[in-house]
């Protein structure tokens, strides 16, 4: 079945570094992608989709490029804050009827002072 | 303000009981999911509704249960039979884009 893979944390940066956190999945047809971002103690929120090859999707300074050739969705950010420290998930809408989404098992991003 | 509200944040129950845990949104979304988060792990789908009046299991159904009498209410109930109920449970919904799921605050459940 289809599933996402993302790079294991806890990310440690200090503020203004470059950000990348690794997806790659595995789906049958032409499945949606997704980042969603969680605060402690909240819900998730979406950041950031793309729907088909080569589409970026951009929020908030993130961006993500769904590359079908390497079955990935890598998070980018050139400039990362205190305030973007949270888990990050990456994830893939089924293709077909049900849109269910298949989650990665998130990465924790910790962003010093 | 339109969105997915859960009640209530904190839950906790002594083991044995059945607990309800309320979803509802405003968005006039048709369909409605709830999903169960564990530490360090990423979410599961226990069930989800397309449509008024119809819903699915999805991966980890056992021992749960849901109804949808209502287009923007989806309650979970979490019966007995669970074995390990103790989690953070998330109701989302998606609408016009149907593949987009747009999440709710959550409830923490502890079981005692």
């Amino acid at each position: 079945g289809d599933s996402v893979t993302q790079m294991e944390g806890p990310v440690t940066l200090s503020e203004e570094a470059f950000l990348t956190i690794n997806c790659t999945y595995t789906a049958t047809g032409y499945p949606s992608l997704f980042w969603y971002v969680q605060y402690p103690g909240e819900g998730l929120q979406l950041l950031l989709k793309a729907t088909k090859a080569d589409d970026k999707g951009s929020n908030k300074g993130f961006e993500a490029t769904y590359r079908k050739e390497t079955t990935s969705f890598h998070l980018e950010k050139g400039s990362v804050q205190v305030s973007d420290s949270a888990v990050y998930f990456c994830a893939l809408s089924e293709w077909g009827a049900t849109n269910k989404l298949i989650f990665g098992t998130g990465t924790l991003l910790a962003v010093q002072p | 303000d339109g969105g997915i509200t859960q009640s209530p944040k904190y839950l906790f129950r002594k083991e044995g009981q059945n607990v309800t845990l309320s979803c509802e949104q405003n968005l006039n979304h048709d369909a409605m999911y709830w999903y169960r988060q564990d530490p360090g792990q990423g979410l599961r789908l226990i069930y989800y509704s397309q449509i008024v009046n119809d819903f699915q299991k999805g991966d980890i159904a056992e021992g749960y249960s849901v109804s949808r009498e209502k287009k923007e209410s989806f309650p979970l109930t979490v019966t007995s039979a669970q074995k390990n109920p103790t989690a953070f449970y998330l109701c989302a919904s998606s609408g016009g884009e149907a593949d987009t799921q747009y999440f709710g605050p959550g409830t923490r459940l502890t079981v005692l």
